[in-house]
């Protein structure tokens, strides 16, 4: 089935600091590519997205490519911020739905 | 622009009660979808609506509806709750297909 697995946290960085962290995907075809940010008691915002091969989603500093023949989408920044801090979410679109990983909780110390 | 809206923000129940949340899509948008997020784990897909229309639905128990109004807002509705459906309920709305924003969240406590 379509599934999402990114790397267990959390994951502690000292400010400026660079971030990698690390997701797979199951699924047939090429579906959509997402990071999601959930910061501590908030929703979750988009953050980044991919729909093809090749493509590199950016914003805020983060980016993310889609790499179809390793099934990866790993996040990267290359100096994080105290504000940084909170629950990434590796996601992919599939049958009209959002399919979200586990979650990794990212604390950024000054 | 406002963004996805939802109500209440907390709410508290006790096992056995019915509970209906809301949503408030974006302007524009004609798709909701609804997720449930138990603590430390990531959303769960409940249900996505499309112009009044139910077009997805996850596996989730048959005390669990929803319904799409004219003006694209919906409603979840949750009867006969158990413990284990405390979790923070998000929806989301879409104007292109596969990119959705999500609202703030309501938590639910069942007691």
């Amino acid at each position: 089935g379509n599934s999402v697995t990114q790397m267990e946290g959390p994951v502690t960085l000292s400010e400026e600091a660079f971030l990698t962290i690390n997701c797979t995907y199951t699924a047939t075809g090429y579906p959509s590519l997402f990071w999601y940010v959930q910061y501590p008691g908030e929703g979750l915002q988009l953050l980044l997205k991919a729909t093809k091969a090749d493509d590199k989603g950016s914003n805020k500093g983060f980016e993310a490519t889609y790499r179809k023949e390793t099934t990866s989408f790993h996040l990267e920044k290359g100096s994080v911020q105290v504000s940084d801090s909170a629950v990434y979410f590796c996601a992919l679109w599939r049958d009209d739905k959002i399919i979200f990983g586990k979650g990794t909780r990212l604390h950024i110390l000054p | 622009d406002a963004g996805v809206t939802q109500s209440p923000t907390h709410l508290i129940k006790t096992r056995g009660q019915h509970v209906t949340l809301r949503c408030s899509p974006i302007s524009g948008h004609k798709s909701v979808s609804w997720y449930q997020q138990v603590l430390g784990q990531g959303p769960q897909f409940i249900f996505q609506y499309y112009e009044k229309e139910e077009r997805g639905r996850g596996n989730f128990p048959d005390r669990f509806s929803a319904r799409q109004f004219p003006n694209y807002s919906s409603e979840l509705n949750v009867n006969a709750l158990l413990l284990g459906d405390s979790a923070l309920y998000l929806c989301a709305s879409s104007l292109v297909v596969d990119t959705q924003y999500f609202g703030p969240g309501t938590r639910l406590t069942v007691l």
